[in-house]
């Protein structure tokens, strides 16, 4: 089991370009979350999903996209990258709902000029 | 603003002493718990949690106590050890099924 996996680990971007942030879970958990972390802010949740076909906003959705095609993929997509967006991002998957325990990968530490 | 405070930034304890950290909410609609624990440049894990119809739940040296009428829940780790040394998150929910609303953290040092 890899759990959940998570690529690139580190990614700079100029201002205005688009990237996808990938996610990967290999324990067939209905839900999976993008959550980003801000020094000072703790995690703050950008975008979930209860199952494959259904996504809905978090906190902070603005600049960022999701779809959920698979099960096992949660993208996300930064549709034209900002400063603000410097961040890091990590994704998370849990079997029932996030009220119960979530799987954090590892995380992506994206950095926007 | 914030729904899930966690005031303290940072604590730090002697090794074999006991941890307390302590977080505060807003919403009384808040019925789930959750500690996560943060090693440096790795994800959060999950350690201990709590639905609100408890008002304790322990697992080996982790304890979390609830008290809904303050807002109120802390974590004890008795004994503290030095791998405890890490940043907590508090967080909460609506419902199981809800999503999940952290606190900002409290960076943990366990002394030798």
């Amino acid at each position: 089991n890899a759990g959940v996996t998570q690529t690139p680990k580190f990614q700079v971007l100029k201002t205005g370009q688009s990237m996808t942030l990938q996610c990967a879970q290999d324990m067939n958990h209905e839900y999976m979350s993008w959550y980003r972390q801000d020094p000072g802010m703790g995690l703050r949740l950008i975008h979930y999903s209860v199952g494959a076909g259904i996504t809905d906003q978090g906190e902070v959705p603005n600049g960022y996209n999701v779809s959920r095609s698979t099960t096992e993929d949660f993208p996300l997509r930064l549709l034209s990258a900002a400063p603000s967006q410097t961040s890091v991002y990590f994704c998370a998957s849990s079997y029932r709902g996030q009220g119960y325990e979530q799987y954090f990968g590892p995380g992506t530490r994206l950095t926007v000029t | 603003d914030q729904q899930v405070k966690q005031n303290s930034p940072s604590l730090s304890v002697q090794e074999g002493r006991i941890s307390i950290l302590n977080c505060d909410y807003t919403n009384s609609m808040f019925d789930y718990f959750l500690w996560y624990k943060k090693y440096p440049a790795e994800g959060p894990t999950f350690l201990i949690s709590i639905s609100s119809i408890k008002d304790k739940n322990e697992d080996g040296r982790f304890t979390v106590f609830l008290n809904k009428s303050a807002k109120h829940l802390s974590l004890h780790i008795v004994p503290s050890q030095p791998g405890d040394s890490a940043v907590y998150f508090c967080a909460a929910s609506e419902t199981s099924y809800d999503k999940v609303i952290f606190g900002p953290g409290t960076s943990l040092s366990v002394i030798p």
